[in-house]
């Protein structure tokens, strides 16, 4: 079964501190990998999307990498507005159509 | 930027009442789609829409129709509400080609049903 699966579920960390979130996918014919921020009781906002393995893509203190199993959404020296939960999301292509599989995320605060 | 748009922030309706969430984009995006979001479910698929007139069952259509009169408009209709139909409502939109379809989301509707 295709599935999406990101951890932690939450991470709590110091300002400044810096870590990575995991998403891990199993789906055939990936076509890409993308990454959304989502506020309390806002819509996601797109932050990234990842094509291929080995592939990185930055912003501000995000940067995001490809394997063919996994993402990482790496934070350095994250600021307080950094927290947020973090989706990841993977495309798949079955035959004639393609699908969005979103993962649960993980909620990240950053303590002042 | 991309812009979408939903027609309600907050919603509280009464059993059994109809209602309407209305979803515009101005991308001139051919995708439209639905997804309610619970704690601890994620976001679920409820209807997704391909072009005008077109209409695809997501994960959780039960209790759920939907409309596509315009390609910028995306309404979804609960015919008769259930307090289990509490929820935040997420519409995005998104091209339709053969490659990467990046999804830009609305900012919500926090529907809660008495």
């Amino acid at each position: 079964e295709d599935q999406v699966t990101q951890s932690p579920e939450a991470l709590r960390l110091q300002e400044g501190e810096s870590s990575s979130l995991n998403c891990s996918y199993t789906v055939s014919g990936l076509r890409g990998l993308f990454w959304y921020r989502q506020d309390p009781g806002k819509g996601p906002e797109f932050l990234f999307t990842l094509y291929s393995a080995g592939e990185e893509k930055e912003k501000e203190r995000l940067k995001a990498t490809l394997t063919k199993k996994e993402s990482f959404l790496h934070i350095t020296a994250p600021k307080p507005e950094d927290s947020a939960t973090y989706l990841c999301a993977v495309q798949a292509w079955y035959s004639s159509a393609s699908k969005i599989i979103f993962g649960s995320g993980t909620r990240l605060s950053i303590r002042p | 930027d991309v812009k979408v748009t939903q027609s309600s922030r907050y919603l509280v309706k009464r059993t059994g009442e109809k209602v309407f969430l209305e979803c515009v984009q101005d991308m001139d995006h051919e995708n439209m789609f639905w997804y309610r979001q619970d704690p601890g479910l994620g976001l679920r698929l409820i209807y997704f829409s391909y072009d005008v007139k077109m209409k695809e069952k997501g994960d959780i259509p039960e209790g759920y129709s939907v409309s596509r009169e315009k390609k910028e408009r995306f309404s979804l209709i609960l015919e008769s509400a259930s307090t289990n139909q509490t929820s935040m409502y997420l519409c995005a939109s998104s091209f339709r080609t053969s490659g990467v379809n990046e999804q830009f989301f609305g900012p919500g509707t926090r529907l809660t049903v008495l």
